[in-house]
């Protein structure tokens, strides 16, 4: 039972450049997340999908672009990648958009040279 | 928009000893989760919270659901090495019904 998981694990983009951080969960999940860590700051919420066909914006969502492909895959895309967009990637799925804890990917560890 | 508070920021603390950490809001929270991470990792959930004054232990760990709605905290009792992590607080806003993460607690445990 993988979880969420989430490719690649580690890159390097030089600015201006575009990029999709792919993620995929098998534990039947109706609703998944992108946040992005950075140092003291916690984690922000960039895009979320309650469900399958539907998308919104979190709190950090300039910049950034997603698709929800299926049921099981939820990925973020940087169309133009700029410095201030290096961090920490994670993904996460619920059941459903309620109260149960989320389960986290291991990240995308993402530099913009 | 909606923040929550974590505090310490980090801890180093000797091997044994008892750890708190906190949260505060000034919003209310329907649930408060407490997770972990280690290095290189995505956060674990360690305990969740779901009704106001609630207190919940797992092993070594417990934490309360604050009886405002607007705090929580975690104690770690006689703590051990493999303690150390980054411990976040999340809140569930009863407003948005997303999740919401304070700034993060590092814990370093001296053997």
């Amino acid at each position: 039972n993988a979880g969420v998981t989430q490719t690649p694990k580690f890159q390097v983009l030089k600015t201006g450049q575009s990029m999709t951080l792919q993620c995929a969960q098998d534990m039947n999940h109706n609703s998944m997340y992108w946040y992005r860590q950075d140092p003291g700051m916690g984690l922000r919420l960039i895009y979320y999908s309650a469900s399958e066909g539907t998308t919104d914006k979190g709190e950090v969502p300039n910049g950034y672009n997603v698709s929800r492909l299926n049921k099981r895959e939820f990925s973020l895309r940087l169309e133009s990648a700029a410095p201030s967009q290096t961090s920490v990637y994670f993904c996460a799925s619920t059941p459903l958009q309620s109260n149960y804890g989320y389960t986290f990917g291991s990240g995308t560890r993402l530099t913009v040279v | 928009g909606q923040q929550l508070n974590q505090s310490p920021q980090s801890m180093f603390i000797q091997e044994g000893e008892d750890v708190s950490m906190n949260c505060t809001s000034s919003s209310i929270f329907n649930t408060w989760l407490w997770y972990k991470q280690d290095p290189g990792e995505g956060p674990v959930l360690l305990i969740a919270l779901y009704k106001a004054g609630e207190l919940t232990s797992n092993g070594r760990l417990t934490a309360q659901f604050g009886i405002t709605r607007k705090d929580s905290f975690l104690n770690i009792s006689a703590s051990i090495p493999s303690d150390v992590g980054i411990y976040f607080c999340a809140g569930i806003s009863g407003n948005t019904g997303k999740l919401i993460f304070g700034q993060g607690t590092t814990l370093q445990v001296k053997p």
